[in-house]
């Protein structure tokens, strides 16, 4: 059972905004770094966010992250087909000692 | 550009061990700025963190899974190692390597394709 929660799924028409959240705990969320990453069908999971509100090259400034205490949220602008995947948050958890990922949200394109 | 391959059976008798092995190319493993980890996940489940270990050995691992673990990493081939003993069906899922980098903040910036192991007899 995963310490970071997240809603199991999200959906949104071409163009809309679409918010994931990820809900932990003052070990892992309020005290290190939040990433996500997406996870396309049949596909090795790609990193979209790192430390918390940064985007690696490549990912377009639709996408944006943020955190506030023991939870975090990622919004996608502009919605593509494309966009369609599994999305996960992930950080370290001090009281585990272990690195540990969200439940995991399916975005679905309307 | 770093790429990352995983090797190895692609079935395992329950009670074995499962061995797979991460071959690193276009990057050396021997950077202080990385650990290399694994991550699984089981047919149309979420993902699930295993373990990671540094090139000078400092290893991590899943407190679910510490028992049956065991990361070891050869500076000389490039490639890391995943030994888990005692398989039983939940073990089954695809097995991802990663890196770790901790110039982002300690996120898993690049990823192998993935290997799908299956326990049966």
């Amino acid at each position: 059972q995963s310490v970071l929660t997240q809603p199991p799924s999200a959906s949104g028409t071409p163009g809309q905004r679409v918010t994931i959240s990820c809900s932990g705990s003052g070990s892992n969320i309020g005290s290190n770094n939040i990433h996500w990453y997406q996870q396309l069908p049949g596909a090795a999971p790609k990193l979209l966010i790192y430390s918390n509100s940064l985007r690696p090259s490549g990912v377009p400034d639709r996408v944006s992250g943020s955190k506030s205490g023991t939870s975090a949220s990622l919004a996608l602008s502009g919605l593509q087909s494309e966009d369609e995947a599994d999305y996960y948050c992930a950080a370290w958890d001090d009281s585990l000692n272990a690195y540990v990922f969200g439940t995991g949200t399916k975005v679905t394109v309307l | 550009q770093v790429q990352l391959q995983e090797s190895g059976p692609g079935l395992v008798k329950p009670s074995e061990t499962l061995s797979l092995t991460c071959i690193v190319s276009g990057g050396s493993i021997s950077s202080s700025n990385y650990y290399w980890g694994w991550v699984r996940q089981p047919p149309g489940k979420g993902l699930q963190w295993i373990g990671s270990i540094h090139y000078n050995g400092d290893t991590y691992s899943s407190p679910s899974l510490k028992s049956r673990v065991t990361i070891s990493v050869d500076t000389s081939k490039n490639q890391f190692s995943l030994l888990l003993r005692s398989v039983t069906a939940a073990d089954t899922a695809v097995y991802y390597c990663a890196r770790l980098n901790f110039w982002n903040g300690n996120a898993y910036d690049y990823w192998g394709q993935g290997t799908l192991v299956i326990v049966s007899s």
